[in-house]
């Protein structure tokens, strides 16, 4: 099935360590993105990427790293210096034509991580 | 991107349509309205999207107002698994792909 997919579903760490989020998509799709959920709020964009080897901070990147090797492939780390990093963390990715008003995104099931 | 808002929540009884508003009284006029809705603890899914003409999928029906400063996503028929936060978005075709996420409206759908 084509789809996007984040593991682990739950994640504990203890504070002080770095932690990698894996985001992988079959979709053959150029965009992704991260972002990040508190509870009782809306999404906020961390990093998202339109393309292979090119990306760029959202609204709140600052503690927070990202590749794209792979267009399959968008791994978030979550660094020490992240001050709150405990949060439901998405993925998502949409393709389509650049001005295409038909752009939806499709989301990963989520990432909740714990920072203990 | 023009600013959303939405009812904090609503509610609606079971097998009724759900009228879901937004205001979006800034909104420019290459601008689309996005609707999406994310079930407790998932991803958001999207719905369905609009310019200036009603729309209709197998999901819901957006009616985008005359002035383009208000829309009603429309559940028709409501049932239990709708029960979700409705997020309604204003973006431009061309930037699309950088949603700007509101609080949304926690739609429960009772039995």
């Amino acid at each position: 099935d084509g789809g996007i997919t984040q593991s682990p579903k739950y994640l504990f760490r203890k504070e002080g360590q770095n932690v990698t989020l894996s985001c992988e998509q079959n979709l053959n799709h150029d965009a992704m993105y991260w972002y990040r959920q508190d509870p009782g709020q809306g999404l906020r964009l961390i990093y998202y990427s339109q393309i292979v080897n090119d990306f760029q901070k959202g609204d709140i990147a600052e503690g927070y790293s990202v590749s794209r090797e792979k267009k399959e492939s968008f791994p978030l780390t979550v660094t020490s210096a992240q001050k709150n990093p405990t949060a439901f963390y998405l993925c998502a990715s949409s393709g389509g034509a650049p001005l295409s008003s038909y752009n939806e995104q499709f989301f990963g099931p989520g990432t909740r991580l714990t920072v203990l | 991107d023009a600013k959303t808002t939405q009812p904090t929540s609503m509610d609606c009884a079971e097998g009724r349509a759900a009228n879901l508003p937004c205001n979006h009284s800034t909104i420019s006029g290459n601008e689309y309205v996005y609707w999406y809705r994310q079930i407790h603890s998932q991803g958001p899914q999207y719905i369905i999207h609009g310019l200036k003409n009603n729309e209709t999928n197998e999901m819901a029906s957006l009616i985008i107002t005359e002035d383009r400063k208000s829309s009603t996503l429309i559940l028709p028929h409501a049932t239990l698994r709708d029960t979700a936060v409705y997020y309604c978005i204003a973006a431009n075709a061309g930037n699309n792909r950088k949603l700007i996420w509101g609080l949304g409206t926690s739609l429960a759908v009772n039995p």
